[in-house]
């Protein structure tokens, strides 16, 4: 199975502030890698999906970029909606695996 | 809008079967791979069956291969995740999602929690 390391497991952030979240894959996955935020009580929302490319109505603070096997998910100037956690998952191959999860919240 | 409802969940004991279904609306339902994941309490997501659009093929994790079925009927739009011998550990808020790759959109999920 693919593993995905992501960190770190918890972040506190000021509002306007940049927040970078990252994944490791433990084997390559080329851009086969999704994130989602998670906000307390909601299901799983997409906001980025083969690794770049922003999911329909998540604004553009959001964004994702690769570094071979290495996926990050930036947030340029943080907002109190931004609070929740956000998870990673290689669609690469089955069983696709999600991170462990970063929990945000406000400083 | 898509729109997806699960409903089944419950109390059940271990050992005993239980039955999801996900009501979808909003969207060409037959065009789409569905999937179910779950998220156990407190915990992360973990990918549980997939489906593919036409139900022709199926995919499951190794923990439930020969305990789950996922199937479809594409007439009346909905999901189902058949979840026979269960146990402790699939104690869970279970999520439909239609799947390509990414998990596009999602229901808002139904609490499943095995337990004598």
């Amino acid at each position: 199975d693919i593993q995905m390391t992501q960190s770190p497991a918890s972040l506190s952030a000021s509002l306007e502030e940049i927040v970078t979240i990252t994944c490791q894959a433990s084997q390559d996955i080329g851009n086969w890698l999704a994130w989602y935020q998670q906000k307390p009580g909601k299901s799983p929302q997409l906001l980025i999906y083969d690794a770049t490319s922003l999911a329909d109505g998540v604004p553009s603070r959001f964004s994702g970029s690769r570094s071979g096997t290495q996926y990050s998910l930036k947030i340029s100037r943080l907002q109190v909606e931004d609070i929740g956690s956000y998870y990673c998952q290689q669609a690469h191959s089955n069983p696709y695996t999600f991170g462990a999860g970063t929990k945000l919240e406000l400083k | 809008e898509v729109q997806l409802v699960e409903s089944g969940g419950g109390l059940v004991q271990p050992g005993r079967s239980l039955k999801l279904s996900c009501a979808a609306s909003g969207f060409t339902f037959s065009d789409y791979n569905m999937a179910w994941v779950r998220q156990a309490p407190k915990k992360g997501l973990e990918w549980v069956a997939t489906i593919i659009y036409d139900g022709s093929r199926t995919y499951y994790r190794d923990s439930v291969k020969g305990r789950f079925t996922i199937s479809r009927d594409n007439a009346k739009s909905t999901l189902y995740l058949q979840m026979d011998s269960l146990r402790s550990e699939d104690t869970a808020t279970y999520y439909c999602a239609t799947y390509y790759g990414h998990f596009d959109y999602w229901g808002q999920g139904v609490m499943v929690t095995v337990s004598s």
